[in-house]
């Protein structure tokens, strides 16, 4: 069966601090990758997906960044973090459905 | 554009029925829904597809009506496990084999004993 990881949980840093959330699947070959952003109390937003290796499709202008390095590792990046980048960050992989992993609560201060 | 779904909340009493709207004010391809617990990651439930299908899933079902754009999940016999909150997301355009959702702002679920 298929299983999706993300490290770490729990985040805290300061603002300018550079970024870096890493997920991996396991049990399934060229899934569909995807990151996501949820604001307290608010929805999902998309923020990047990726068909393949080196293949990342950006949905919204901001100072985050993804690679694909490997077929099952997504990583999100940022150079400098903002109190804005505060959020719960959800990677989700897909066939058909989108199935969501555990998520990586970042707190800026 | 973000689908809108309604209620924001309700509550319910455990055995009572509840249903959740999203609709979309473009054409939609497929309609997915999940339920998020606090603190945890959303769940899938279901994905319905253009056609006008009804899916179930134990006593929680969807439907999918494309041409008025819209989908509603039913929870019948409600149980205290179906507390949280319920986001439909909904894919326009099917580009490849990537699913971009665009999610609701979610319906706040409580179910009292």
């Amino acid at each position: 069966s298929q299983t999706i990881h993300q490290w770490p949980a729990t985040l805290v840093q300061p603002v300018g601090s550079p970024l870096s959330l890493e997920c991996t699947v396991e049990g399934t070959s060229n899934p569909n990758l995807y990151w996501y952003r949820q604001a307290a109390g608010r929805g999902l937003q998309l923020l990047f997906y990726s068909v393949g290796i080196g293949q990342i499709s950006s949905e919204v202008p901001q100072n985050l960044s993804a690679s694909r390095p490997q077929d099952r590792q997504f990583i999100l990046s940022s150079k400098k973090l903002l109190l804005s980048d505060s959020g719960f960050y959800l990677c989700a992989w897909s066939v058909h459905e989108q199935y969501f992993g555990p998520g990586t609560r970042l707190t800026v201060t | 554009q973000q689908p809108v779904q309604s209620p924001q909340a309700v509550i319910l009493r455990e055995g009572e029925d509840a249903v959740i709207n999203c609709s979309s004010s473009k054409a939609l391809y497929s309609v997915h829904w999940y339920r998020q617990k606090h603190g945890e990651a959303p769940v899938f439930l279901m994905i319905l597809l253009k056609g006008g299908e009804q899916k179930g899933h134990e006593k929680i079902s969807a439907s999918f009506n494309e041409k008025k754009q819209q989908s509603s999940l039913y929870l019948t016999a409600s149980q205290l496990s179906y507390s949280g909150t319920y986001f439909c997301g909904t894919e326009t355009v099917p580009r490849g084999s990537a699913r971009q959702l665009t999610f609701g702002s979610g319906t706040q679920l409580t179910v009292l004993p």
